[in-house]
């Protein structure tokens, strides 16, 4: 069964710097592309980033460029979304999601971890 | 840049009832669309791919069609179950666009 467990979430103040993880099972995780999708209650569901099955290419939303990293470990099974000098407009429920094997949109998500930005 | 705007926003039907749900997309996309389900609390779950394909384990009540900028999902037979917000995504080698969601409701 592929399962995404996401962890690292929390309350971080303007301008700080946070970790998200997303441990992956139930699957050859070094198969596969990956993408961080982002979900507020104002704009909805957001693309956020997203890393090729061997961490070679990444490519980001306009806003977060610059501001966040993706990574991923496939020796641990986990991606990685490294978030520094976040702004208040980044508070959202984060999901890893994996990308679907031939299309391209996401077949597997895990269940979110919030992220509030706030002083 | 790419939109997609789902209509209508909520809907409130009745268990039996068939339901349908558009997506337009500003440009066109050929097939390169996906149908999620959101249930409160819960991450989203695939329903469809590539316009009209049914995803693994997804009741043969749910299905989609359409191309190019205008697309449907439809449940045949509203269950209790399907009280959710659904959402429609284009997809493509770079990046992934979601519509603003449809809350369906059960009366």
């Amino acid at each position: 069964e592929v399962q995404l467990v996401e962890s690292g979430g929390g309350l971080v103040q303007p301008g700080g710097s946070l970790r998200l993880s997303c441990a992956a099972s139930g699957f050859t995780f070094s198969s596969y592309w990956m993408s961080w999708v982002r979900q507020t209650p104002g704009k909805g569901l957001e693309w956020v980033a997203k890393i090729k099955f061997d961490g070679s290419e990444r490519y980001y939303v306009d806003s977060v460029k610059g501001r966040f990293i993706i990574s991923r470990d496939n020796a641990k099974n986990s991606l990685y979304l490294e978030m520094s000098n976040v702004r208040p407009e980044d508070t959202a429920v984060y999901y890893c999601a994996r990308r679907g094997s031939g299309w391209w949109g996401a077949d597997y998500w895990g269940q979110g971890t919030l992220v509030t930005v706030s002083s | 840049d790419m939109q997609m705007t789902q209509s209508p926003t909520s809907l409130s039907a009745s268990v039996g009832d068939r339901v349908t749900i558009t997506c337009r997309a500003s440009q066109s996309i050929s097939t390169m669309l996906a149908w999620y389900q959101q249930r409160p609390g819960k991450a989203p779950n695939l329903l469809i791919y590539k316009a009209n394909s049914l995803a693994s384990g997804v009741p043969s009540r749910f299905s989609g069609s359409g191309s190019g900028t205008e697309f449907t999902l439809t449940i045949s037979s509203l269950q209790p179950d399907d009280s959710a917000t659904y959402y429609c995504q284009h997809y493509n080698n770079y990046s992934w666009t979601f519509g603003q969601g449809t809350k369906v409701e059960i009366k």
